[in-house]
């Protein structure tokens, strides 16, 4: 019984480039949500999504970050062109969704760790 | 904003002692707490959760109790061991809202 699984473990990118986050929820799961940690904060919400709709993205920055999950396949986060200050930890947890309107437990992958240089 | 606090960013117990990591809370409307333990290079791992109609859970080693009028919870590790040291975070969600809010975070250590 896989858990969350996220790739690349660790991303290093250059300014300017593009970075890809690749997140597969566990199984019997059909909710995903993308956090970030920075260093010395804690995991701040980015955006919630179901397969092919994006629930709540009041979390992500307006510009240059995007996220989908496809009917198949992984959800992906997407940071386009990258600044030095997107360096973190980011981290995808997958539920059943929601419970008498109550969001049930998040489990958590092992998150992906960029570096911007 | 930081709805959910966690004001000590560190802790540290002597093996078989209580571990007692704190939590404070702003918006009364959040009706449903979680801790989860986190280790170096790895996601967070669910630990205990509490509803707010309640002011205790236990599950073996572990009980967290819920203040609503303080808007406060605490969890409680008792006998604290070595592999209990982890960062923990608790976070608090309520109904009608997707979101998760997170505290910074507490590092116990746990000296044997």
């Amino acid at each position: 019984n896989a858990g969350v699984m996220q790739n690349p473990r660790h991303l290093v990118r250059r300014r300017g480039q593009e970075a890809r986050l690749r997140c597969s929820p566990m199984k019997g799961h059909s909710h995903v949500y993308w956090y970030r940690q920075l260093p010395e904060e804690g995991l701040k919400f980015m955006v919630y999504l179901q397969k092919e709709n994006i629930i709540d993205e009041s979390g992500m920055p307006k510009e240059r970050f995007s996220a989908e999950f496809p009917k198949e396949g992984p959800s992906i986060l997407r940071i386009q062109q990258v600044v030095r200050g997107d360096s973190a930890a980011y981290f995808c947890a997958s539920s059943r969704g929601t419970s008498g309107g109550r969001q049930e437990t998040q489990y958590f992958g092992p998150g992906t760790r960029l570096l911007v240089l | 904003d930081q709805q959910v606090k966690q004001n000590s960013p560190s802790l540290s117990v002597q093996e078989g002692r209580i571990s007692i990591l704190n939590c404070d809370y702003t918006n009364s409307m959040f009706d449903y707490f979680l801790w989860y333990k986190k280790y170096p290079a790895e996601g967070p791992t669910f630990l205990i959760s509490i509803s707010s109609i309640k002011d205790k859970n236990e599950d073996g080693r572990f009980t967290v109790f819920l203040n609503k009028s303080a808007k406060h919870l605490s969890l409680h590790i008792v006998p604290s061991q070595p592999g209990d040291s982890a960062v923990y975070f608790c976070a608090a969600i309520r109904r009608g809202n997707n979101q998760f809010y997170f505290g910074t975070g507490t590092s116990l250590t746990v000296i044997p």
